[in-house]
């Protein structure tokens, strides 16, 4: 079964702290991985995309690393502001498709000052 | 640009009523698609559409109808709401898939139906 699991569920870090998230697939073919931001009551934002052949992929203080061998893939939050209080949603796309991307249920991160 | 605007913000229907909602994008966009969101549930796919006047079955299509007659817009008809249906709809929208792996979906701010 195509699955996209996300750990931890949800996640409570002091401003200014490191934080990662973890993202497990289990979905076949495998074209690509994406992280998303989701504000509260807002869509879903593009972070990062990765392909099979990239282990790591920058977006300002949000590195993701990709590894295709053991379908793991991870998010790590630098330095963490107040605004980085989302849900975090780990995608895979199966094929260059336009209808398959399977989505987690995302980790809820929220940041204290 | 606005980019992927939806309208309406919020909506209460009582069971058996009709409505439709509807997605405009400013960005020529030749994909667009609509999600339901569910507590504890990913974003499921219902329709999609690869150009104007084409529509496709997504991963939940029942219950619901879609139309894309325009380009820019993408609509998503409720014909006889249910209290299943109560979810957050977002629409998305895409460029045509070149080739490459980053086709990247753009997502608008989403629609919250209650069905009562």
């Amino acid at each position: 079964k195509n699955q996209v699991e996300q750990s931890p569920q949800s996640l409570i870090i002091l401003e200014g702290k490191n934080c990662t998230l973890q993202c497990n697939y289990t979905v076949s073919p495998f074209s690509n991985l994406r992280w998303y931001k989701q504000d509260t009551g807002r869509g879903p934002v593009s972070l990062t995309i990765m392909t099979f052949s990239e282990n790591t992929k920058s977006n300002g203080r949000y590195t993701a690393t990709l590894d295709a061998d053991t379908k793991q893939s991870s998010l790590h939050i630098t330095a963490s502001q107040l605004s980085d209080s989302a849900s975090y949603i780990c995608v895979v796309d199966r094929s260059y498709n336009t209808d398959k991307l399977i989505f987690g249920t995302g980790t809820r991160l929220q940041v204290f000052p | 640009n606005a980019g992927v605007t939806q309208t309406p913000k919020f909506r209460v229907l009582k069971t058996g009523q009709s409505m439709t909602l509807l997605c405009a994008q400013d960005m020529n966009h030749e994909y667009m698609y609509w999600y339901r969101q569910d507590p504890g549930m990913g974003l499921r796919l219902i329709h999609y559409s690869v150009g104007e006047g084409t529509t496709a079955k997504g991963e939940v299509p029942d219950g619901y109808n879609v139309s894309r007659l325009k380009k820019q817009n993408f609509l998503l008809g409720l014909e006889s709401a249910a209290p299943s249906q109560t979810s957050v709809y977002f629409c998305a929208s895409s460029s045509k898939y070149s080739g490459t792996a980053s086709n990247e979906q753009f997502f608008g701010p989403g629609t919250r139906l209650t069905v009562l």
